[in-house]
């Protein structure tokens, strides 16, 4: 297994540009999350999805666009990039918690993103 | 808004010393209480914590929860050079897989 997957590992973009990250996972997982990390506030969410047709948005959604066609694949979409997006982007799957269970996340490599 | 702070920030310690990292919540039905270990690249699962007063261990690292005053830690014994990293701690709700991280401690391990 390749487990969670992201392309591409670095980009720069300038002011106003738009891009769409990938992440891809192959363990067959429900729940499909983004999040950014920028120095010194952890991981904050920005899109999550439990599922092929459903996304819902996280604690930090402006900005930024997700779609769940497939169980693998969720992409990110910067629809017109702002310098306050640069960051490093990480994708996390995991089995879709049920009741009163936790399902670990896995997290992918991380984008590193830079807007000019 | 849910909310998760971790101190210190950061520490510098020397091989062989006892770190002890803190991490304070506020999370709407909390459900667990997760730690991460974080180096170059993506966070690692260290422990999830779900009931007061039970500690966890693996190795060197323990953590335990306490629900009633919201706050959990991360000791580390014996630290290696090894041990270097940016630790996250973050509360999960009952409803689904969120994730509230907290803004991490960094951890220096010198020789």
């Amino acid at each position: 297994n390749a487990g969670v997957t992201q392309t591409p590992k670095f980009q720069v973009l300038k002011t106003g540009q738009s891009m769409t990250l990938q992440c891809a996972q192959d363990m067959n997982h429900e729940y499909m999350s983004w999040y950014r990390q920028d120095p010194g506030m952890g991981l904050r969410l920005i899109h999550y999805s439990v599922g092929a047709g459903i996304t819902d948005q996280g604690e930090v959604p402006n900005g930024y666009n997700v779609s769940r066609s497939t169980t693998e694949d969720f992409p990110l979409r910067l629809l017109s990039a702002a310098p306050s997006q640069t960051s490093v982007y990480f994708c996390a799957s995991s089995y879709a918690a049920g009741g009163t269970s936790y399902n670990e996340q896995f997290f992918g490599p991380g984008t590193r993103l830079t807007v000019l | 808004e849910d909310k998760v702070v971790q101190s210190p920030l950061s520490l510098v310690v020397h091989e062989g010393d006892t770190v002890t990292l803190n991490c304070s919540y506020e999370v709407t039905n909390f459900r667990s209480l997760l730690w991460y270990k974080q180096e170059k690249k993506a966070p690692t699962f260290l422990f999830m914590l779900t009931s007061s007063g039970i500690e966890k261990k693996s190795g060197r690292l323990s953590s335990i929860l306490d629900k009633k005053e919201l706050f959990s830690i991360l000791n580390i014994t014996a630290t290696q050079t090894g041990d270097s990293a940016i630790y996250l701690c973050a509360g999960n709700q009952a409803a689904g897989n969120k994730l509230t991280f907290g803004g991490g401690t960094r951890v220096l391990v010198k020789p």
